[in-house]
């Protein structure tokens, strides 16, 4: 059974500052790895989703890794700011093709 | 663009009662799903559909049941509701071909008293 696992739970980081959010999955047997947005109180807002023939996805200060093999994908954001202030999803596409596992997230906070 | 509404933002229910929710998309999916979202345990999926008609449990579907007679609509139904089923509860759709990606509706947060 797929387990997804995001470390650190929560992150607190000075605004202009780079960063990296970890997801971990134990089934390297995955389609495709989706990262997502959840701001408080609201629903999921899709960021990117690497498929398994790719090893990277951009979009403007965002960037997700993929690596199959290792078994690890990574959320780069670049010059972070206060409105990026919020939990990160990471989930795998396994087995079934449309089902997804879900990681717990990541809470990070952009501090001015 | 694409959009997946859900009936309700906040509902209160009392115990016991039978409580509909409601998630319509207006993409063409073929696929359509419901999870509960709860703090420390994430989201789990609680049914999944792959057709008119057609239901498959996911991983926690005790409790719940689900409808589907239409391919815009799937309605999760709590046949009697708990205090043990408060929770945001999440639908999405997506379509059978690749890359499947999943589309989510805004959330409907239940509390049950």
């Amino acid at each position: 059974k797929q387990e997804v696992t995001q470390i650190p739970a929560a992150l607190s980081v000075p605004e202009g500052e780079n960063l990296v959010l970890n997801c971990s999955f134990t089934d390297s047997a995955i389609y495709n790895l989706q990262w997502f947005r959840q701001d408080p109180g609201k629903g999921l807002t899709s960021l990117l989703l690497i498929q398994s023939s790719q090893r990277e996805q951009t979009s403007g200060r965002l960037n997700a890794s993929l690596d199959k093999s290792s078994g690890r994908s990574t959320l780069y954001i670049a010059a972070s700011q206060p409105g990026d202030s919020a939990t990160y999803l990471c989930a795998a596409y396994t087995g079934t093709a449309s089902k997804l596992t879900f990681g717990t997230g990541t809470r990070l906070q952009v501090t001015l | 663009d694409v959009k997946v509404t859900q009936s309700s933002r906040y509902l209160v229910k009392r115990t016991g009662e039978k409580v509909f929710l409601e998630c319509v998309q207006d993409m063409d999916h073929e696929n359509m799903f419901w999870y509960r979202q709860d703090p420390g345990l994430g989201l789990r999926l609680i049914y999944f559909s792959y057709d008119v008609k057609m239901k498959e449990k996911g991983d926690i579907p005790e409790g719940y049941s689900v409808s589907r007679e239409k391919k815009e609509r799937f309605s999760l139904i709590l046949e009697s509701a708990s205090t043990n089923q408060t929770s945001m509860y999440l639908c999405a759709s997506s379509s059978r071909r690749p890359p499947w990606e999943q589309y989510f509706g805004p959330g409907t947060r239940l509390t049950v008293t």
